[in-house]
């Protein structure tokens, strides 16, 4: 079955990156785009860009251009986002998502979510 | 940005009551346009895509409808696990798009 197993939850000070990996299994890795989506306590659901696995393109929202790098490593079938320069607002849960359909439509698969927490 | 505004923000009801959600595009999406379920602490389930199909497993009591930009979710007969936060997503055009959510509640 298909899954999505990301890292565990994560403490930063502000102006620190952090990076978040998220493992696939259950399908082939290169075949479908990863999607990440945030969620701020309390608060909606943001996405943030997309990774084709199979070429390494990526494509970010304006939000987070310039501190957002999304990469993947195919032989371990894993993506990674990276965000820099956090500040509290970044406090929030990520997902990693898998797109599915045509040209990514919907998003079907979800990783479980990592909490990263940026506190001074 | 395509801006997607749901309503209600909010909504309490009753097991066995009829309600309706609505999500409205700022502009066309054509049927690029998805429904989600969340719960709290898990990550969203997806409902519907293609603005009508619903998600393998997804109880008929959901139903979804197009017409224009705008789109409505119906839950016919309200069980107590579709309580929820439920949002609509844009995929016409980068970057995706949710609504804000429309938390339903019971009363």
């Amino acid at each position: 079955q298909v899954q999505l197993v990301q890292s565990g939850a994560e403490v930063k000070k502000p102006g620190a990156s952090v990076q978040v990996s998220c493992k696939a299994s259950g399908y082939t890795f290169n075949s479908y785009d990863i999607n990440w989506v945030r969620q701020a306590p309390g608060q909606g659901l943001e996405w943030m860009g997309w990774m084709n696995p199979n070429t390494g393109n990526t494509g970010y929202a304006q939000n987070f251009q310039g501190r957002i790098t999304m990469t993947r490593n195919t032989p371990l079938s894993t993506a990674y986002m990276e965000l820099s320069g956090l500040r509290s607002e970044d406090t929030a849960v990520y997902f990693c998502v898998r797109g599915d359909g045509y040209s990514s439509s919907w998003f079907a698969y979800w990783g479980q979510g990592t909490l990263v927490t940026v506190s001074s | 940005d395509i801006q997607m505004t749901q309503s209600p923000s909010s909504l309490s009801a009753s097991v066995g009551d009829r309600v309706t959600i609505t999500c409205r595009a700022s502009q066309s999406v054509g049927t690029y346009f998805n429904w989600y379920q969340q719960k709290p602490g898990k990550a969203p389930k997806l409902l519907v895509y293609d603005a009508s199909t619903l998600q393998s497993g997804v109880p008929s009591r959901f139903r979804a409808v197009e017409s224009g930009t705008d789109f409505t979710l119906t839950i016919s007969s309200l069980q107590p696990e579709d309580f929820a936060t439920y949002y609509c997503q844009q995929t016409y055009t980068y970057p995706y798009t949710f609504g804000q959510g429309t938390k339903l509640e019971i009363k």
